[in-house]
């Protein structure tokens, strides 16, 4: 159980196009899923918390009209990398609570890797 | 400010040899912990974690770890580590009634056979 999915896996885009990167919750109901992100062999930092139908809180320093989420239902999170460039190359990491399984715990999806040339 | 301290940026072991991967954190409150580990080009997989009641808790593959409230630390053990076991772990933190996770940097854990 508490399985997150993310999709695509990785993805090659051209500097100025725009990615959307999924995360569902499969087997839960995800009220709250955060966004990270994570450079080559550094630790994961948190974009922003995302909401069920109300507007994500962003992270300080984290350009809200370049990583656009949308979090419209209990098992389904997007983040969109808007006129994406070759900084924004990089691993992002999703997670969902399951505040049903008790406590604070967040679990996470595989990860996709964003290569922006 | 809040924070979350591995100390061991790498570490290396045998197979079959024992394995402490020490992780402590900066605040007052007691806050959540867990440990997760990531093998290279993946997400995270949750070990263990610690709420509240028994200080050593146990968690999967092995593993096992004990909060210590007076040395604010909550390091992770393993008996025996298996080939397998390589990878990134990490230790992170939340604070009740907040949303954030705050990670440690990760510490790479390496095997020999």
């Amino acid at each position: 159980g508490a399985v997150v999915s993310q999709h695509p896996s990785w993805v090659i885009c051209k500097s100025g196009t725009s990615v959307k990167i999924e995360c569902r919750s499969l087997d839960f109901q995800a009220t709250t899923m955060f966004w990270y992100r994570q450079f080559p062999k550094q630790s994961l930092m948190l974009m922003a918390t995302s909401n069920e139908g109300s507007k994500a809180t962003y992270e300080q320093g984290v350009e809200k009209d370049k990583f656009l989420i949308n979090h419209a239902s209990l098992t389904l999170s997007t983040l969109t990398v808007t006129s994406a460039h070759p900084e924004d190359s990089s691993f992002y990491i999703c997670s969902a609570r399951d505040r049903a399984r008790g406590g604070d715990t967040q679990y996470f999806g595989p990860g996709t890797r964003l290569t922006v040339l | 400010a809040q924070s979350v301290t591995q100390p061991d940026i790498h570490i290396t072991v045998s197979e079959g040899a024992s394995l402490e991967l020490r992780c402590n954190y900066s605040y007052g409150a007691t806050p959540y912990l867990f440990w997760y580990v990531q093998s290279p080009g993946q997400g995270l997989q949750l070990l263990l974690k610690y709420f509240s009641g028994d200080t050593l808790v146990q968690g999967i593959k092995g593993f096992e770890a004990e909060f210590k409230r007076s040395q604010s630390s909550f390091n992770l053990r393993k008996p025996s580590v298996h080939w397998s076991d390589a990878a990134e772990y990490f230790c992170a933190v939340a604070y009740v009634n907040t949303d954030k996770l705050i990670f440690g940097t990760g510490t790479r854990l390496q095997v020999f056979p």
